[in-house]
């Protein structure tokens, strides 16, 4: 069965701190990947996707994340944090021809000023 | 822009009553999905829809139904309410081999 493991529960970091959260999946064979991101009080929404073509995805608020095959991640990155960054991080994948989504247990991030 | 939304934000249910949460969007995407969000354990699927009157069980269905009558809604139910359904509902919807949209989310608690 496929699984997404979030290795970073909770992370704490001040304003213009660099940011890597990490997210590894266990399925041999093609996937989709997506980060969502919660922020208090909203609702779940996309940070990026990664579908085929260029490993490097570029999303939304300077967010990045890089699809390493080898090694099954899914990093997410961004090189300076604002306090509007602090929320909860969801990584996602998909694979065998199907919509259905299995979630990573979340990573909660604080920013602090 | 794509809307999904949730009929209600917050609910208060006693144990064993009948629960409906109520789904709907607005961008004729084909499936629909149930999930639950519990702190640390992230989201998991109770069940989706690739179409009308279609359904198919996700990771967590026991103690859940679902109906999906028309395309742009998709009903969650909770035949027998008990306290360890206390959660967060979060319904979402797609295109086949595209992102989901989520909505608001349904915070449910049973006494």
């Amino acid at each position: 069965a496929q699984s997404v493991s979030q290795h970073n529960h909770h992370v704490i970091l001040s304003e213009a701190a660099s940011l890597e959260l990490g997210c590894n999946y266990s399925y041999g064979g093609t996937v989709n990947l997506f980060w969502y991101v919660q922020y208090p009080g909203q609702h779940l929404q996309l940070l990026l996707k990664y579908f085929s073509g260029d490993p490097l995805v570029k999303g939304i608020k300077g967010f990045e994340a890089e699809f390493i095959k080898s090694k099954f991640s899914f990093n997410l990155r961004k090189p300076s944090v604002q306090w509007s960054d602090t929320a909860e991080y969801f990584c996602a994948v998909n694979g065998d021809n199907t919509d259905k989504l299995i979630f990573g247990t979340g990573t909660r991030l604080q920013v602090f000023p | 822009d794509v809307k999904v939304t949730q009929s209600s934000r917050y609910l208060v249910k006693r144990t064993g009553e009948k629960v409906f949460l109520e789904c709907v969007q607005d961008m004729d995407h084909e499936n629909m999905f149930w999930y639950r969000q519990d702190p640390g354990l992230g989201l998991r699927l109770i069940y989706f829809s690739y179409d009308v009157k279609m359904k198919e069980k996700g990771d967590i269905p026991e103690g859940y139904s679902v109906s999906r009558e028309k395309k742009e809604r998709f009903s969650l139910i909770l035949e027998s309410a008990s306290t360890n359904q206390t959660s967060m509902y979060l319904c979402a919807s797609s295109s086949p081999g595209y992102e989901q949209f989520f909505g608001p989310g349904t915070r449910l608690t049973v006494l």
